[in-house]
């Protein structure tokens, strides 16, 4: 069983300020990772897909970073927005070509 | 926009009947899997195929059992549902490991 960790489970902000979740996985057999961010009553929908050690990647006010050989990935989410509450998935993909999540982090933004 | 549907997206059925969830694609993707979703909305794989004839077990045992005959149809079925099959499940389809995966809108099911 593929251990893919994040952390933390849930956090509370308020609205403008940063915030970063932690995924960490295994460092061997390393394809790619994946984030997605899921809202409630809806579908997870992707974020970034990092492939490369070093891969550095944004979307708006979000990026991701990715260290393979120490098997984390960093999501930051800059001046958070009450319409970014959400939980925020990474999902693993090794040798094996499974798609395993995280436990994910629930973002709570407060105006 | 995401072509990957489910059906039904409720279900309310009694214990011992058997169900097949539906999940299909027009994307053309090789690549399908079948998550369990826990009530802290974690995603357990429970099954995933690379292409029609190809199915494996995730890591989250289950009692269903799936099928792939066609790249765009990858079905779900339980023979005896249970109480403890109560959930909700989710389908997604992507074309490779490097490409993002596509979710349908999942199904709830409640085993009474």
């Amino acid at each position: 069983i593929l251990n893919v960790e994040q952390s933390p489970q849930s956090l509370h902000v308020q609205e403008g300020d940063s915030t970063n979740f932690t995924c960490s996985f295994p460092s061997s057999n390393f394809y790619a990772l994946h984030w997605y961010r899921w809202e409630t009553a809806k579908s997870p929908e992707a974020l970034f897909v990092m492939t490369l050690n070093g891969d550095e990647k944004k979307k708006g006010r979000i990026s991701a970073t990715l260290n393979t050989k120490e098997g984390y990935s960093y999501l930051y989410i800059k001046g958070s927005q009450p319409e970014d509450s959400a939980t925020y998935l990474c999902a693993f993909i090794g040798a094996g070509n499974m798609l395993t999540f995280g436990g994910g982090t629930r973002l709570m933004v407060k105006p | 926009e995401a072509d990957i549907y489910q059906t039904p997206r409720y279900l309310v059925i009694g214990t011992g009947k058997k169900i097949t969830l539906e999940c299909s694609q027009t994307m053309g993707h090789d690549k399908m899997y079948w998550y369990q979703q826990d009530p802290g909305m974690e995603l357990h794989l429970i099954h995933y195929s690379y292409g029609v004839n190809s199915t494996e077990k995730g890591d989250l045992s289950s009692e269903s059992t799936v099928s792939r005959i066609r790249t765009e149809h990858f079905p779900l079925t339980l023979e005896s549902a249970r109480p403890s099959h109560t959930s909700q499940y989710l389908c997604a389809s992507s074309a490779s490991a490097h490409t993002e995966a596509f979710f349908g809108q999942g199904t709830r099911l409640t085993v009474v």
